[in-house]
């Protein structure tokens, strides 16, 4: 039962343009979300996250939204840049502080020059 | 924020060996996290190392497959047990700093069974 999910398998957007990356959830437990960043060969870095006491996060080109009664959250990344092609998670928390993430299975991102 | 060294980054191995994979961290962490990503998958937890006490596994996951050690607050192990081309895979350890769930990864370690 994949209780993340990130319908988007990949992903292509052009260089300067907005990056928008999907994620869907289905455990109303989760109360806290996390976008991470994979390249080849390295393991996922923190990228942004959000609390479900809020709708929006902001930090610097990276914008999560989340709609807890759509279950839903987004990466918005502005102005693209070919240095953000890489694999992009979602993850959850249940119970802020319990540390165990549920991840969804990613989305590859290919920023065209 | 935390270093993690993981090692090795990758291998090759014969089905019914053992390999076992270790992670470094720069800094003192009560619990460190092992997981593990299936071609095409997502990152699914295998179990959480506790120092201190054994470690606490997740559903599908057994000790006997995955025995974890964690001798001291920086240092702990997983090894692979009776390797089958099934547990082909990415395995990737995990702390967590802070209070914000940030949590941090090894480079990871790509492990081909043949």
């Amino acid at each position: 039962d994949q209780q993340v999910k990130q319908n988007s398998p990949s992903l292509s957007v052009q260089e300067g343009r907005i990056s928008i990356l999907n994620c869907d959830y289905t455990n109303s437990m989760f109360d806290y979300f996390l976008w991470y960043k994979k390249y080849p060969a390295e393991g996922p870095t923190f990228l942004i996250s959000i609390s479900s006491i809020k709708d929006k996060n902001e930090d610097g080109r990276f914008t999560v939204f989340l709609n807890k009664s759509a279950k839903h959250l987004s990466l918005h990344i502005v102005p693209s840049q070919p240095g953000d092609s890489a694999v992009y998670f979602c993850a959850a928390v249940t119970n802020f502080g319990n540390e165990k993430l549920t991840f969804g299975t990613g989305t590859r991102l290919t920023i065209i020059p | 924020s935390a270093v993690i060294s993981q090692k090795p980054s990758r291998d090759i191995c014969q089905r019914g060996t053992s390999l076992t994979i270790q992670c470094q961290v720069d800094s003192q962490v009560t619990m460190m996290f092992w997981y593990r990503q299936q071609p095409g998958q997502s990152l699914t937890l295998i179990a959480t190392a506790n120092q201190g006490s054994e470690a606490t596994y997740e559903s599908g996951f057994v000790i006997d497959k995955f025995p974890i050690s964690r001798p001291n607050l920086t240092f702990s192990t997983l090894t692979v047990s009776n390797m089958s081309p099934e547990d082909s895979s990415i395995y990737l350890c995990s702390v967590v700093t802070g209070r914000n769930t940030e949590a941090f990864f090894g480079q990871g370690t790509r492990l081909t069974v043949v």
